[in-house]
């Protein structure tokens, strides 16, 4: 069975960093895309960035790019999210997402992680 | 970056009636090398994260209900659901997966009248 397990829900002050995780298990972890997504409270999904753990291969959305940072670790099957520098307008919440790849293009979504809510204060 | 409107916002049914979504891409996600549009539809009920519903913009994705039903092609798609039923509340989103970023449109929310 395909699972997506991601980190708890995180408080946080502005400017702290942090890095959220999403544990995959029931399928080969290096040949399918792992993508971030921002759903803000109430608003609709916000494609993130991607990344192919078989070769690192990473691309951002315009609107990420230098905000936040997308990792993996094949050895212990695990996606990361990370920021360096929080602020209160990344208060939302984030689904890890595995997608299916043709031609080593990333595809749609076929499963999702439950979500990690993040909170800022300022 | 392709954007994906969608229309409407919102609609309010009765339970049986016919929904329609549409949604609109900024060009084409048609692929001419096989004819595939890189497409999909998602549901993501209160509380819970999206589920795929329909990729390659008609492709209902196992386990999905046939009553839900894509089509379209090029620049411009359509989710059906025939017969609406409780179950089916829910916002839905389409979503464009021919370039990166693979951008979402903007959420169609769907209740019972």
């Amino acid at each position: 069975e395909v699972q997506l397990v991601q980190s708890g829900a995180e408080v946080k002050k502005s400017g702290e960093s942090l890095r959220i995780s999403c544990k995959a298990s029931g399928y080969s972890f290096t040949t399918y895309w792992i993508a971030w997504v921002r759903q803000l409270p109430g608003k609709g999904l916000e494609w993130m960035g991607i990344i192919y753990p078989g070769d690192s291969n990473t691309r951002y959305s315009p609107s990420f790019r230098g905000q936040v940072t997308i990792s993996a670790d094949s050895s212990i099957t695990t996606a990361y999210l990370q920021w360096n520098s929080l602020g209160a307008s990344d208060s939302a919440m984030y689904y890890c997402a595995r997608c299916p790849s043709t031609t080593l293009q990333p595809l749609y979504v076929d499963y999702w992680g439950q979500g990690t809510l993040v909170a800022v204060s300022s | 970056d392709i954007v994906m409107t969608q229309s409407p916002d919102s609609l309010a049914l009765s339970l049986g009636e016919r929904a329609t979504i549409n949604c609109k891409s900024s060009q084409s996600v048609l692929y001419s090398r096989n004819n595939k549009n890189y497409f999909a539809w998602y549901q993501q009920r209160p509380g819970q994260p999206p589920k795929l519903l329909i990729n390659w913009a008609s492709t209902r994705e196992s386990g999905v209900p046939d009553r839900f039903s894509g089509s379209g092609s090029g620049t411009d798609f359509t989710l059906a659901i025939r017969s609406l039923q409780a179950e089916d509340v829910a916002v839905y989103y389409c979503q464009q997966y021919y370039s990166t970023p693979h951008t979402f449109g903007q959420g169609t929310k769907v209740e019972i009248k």
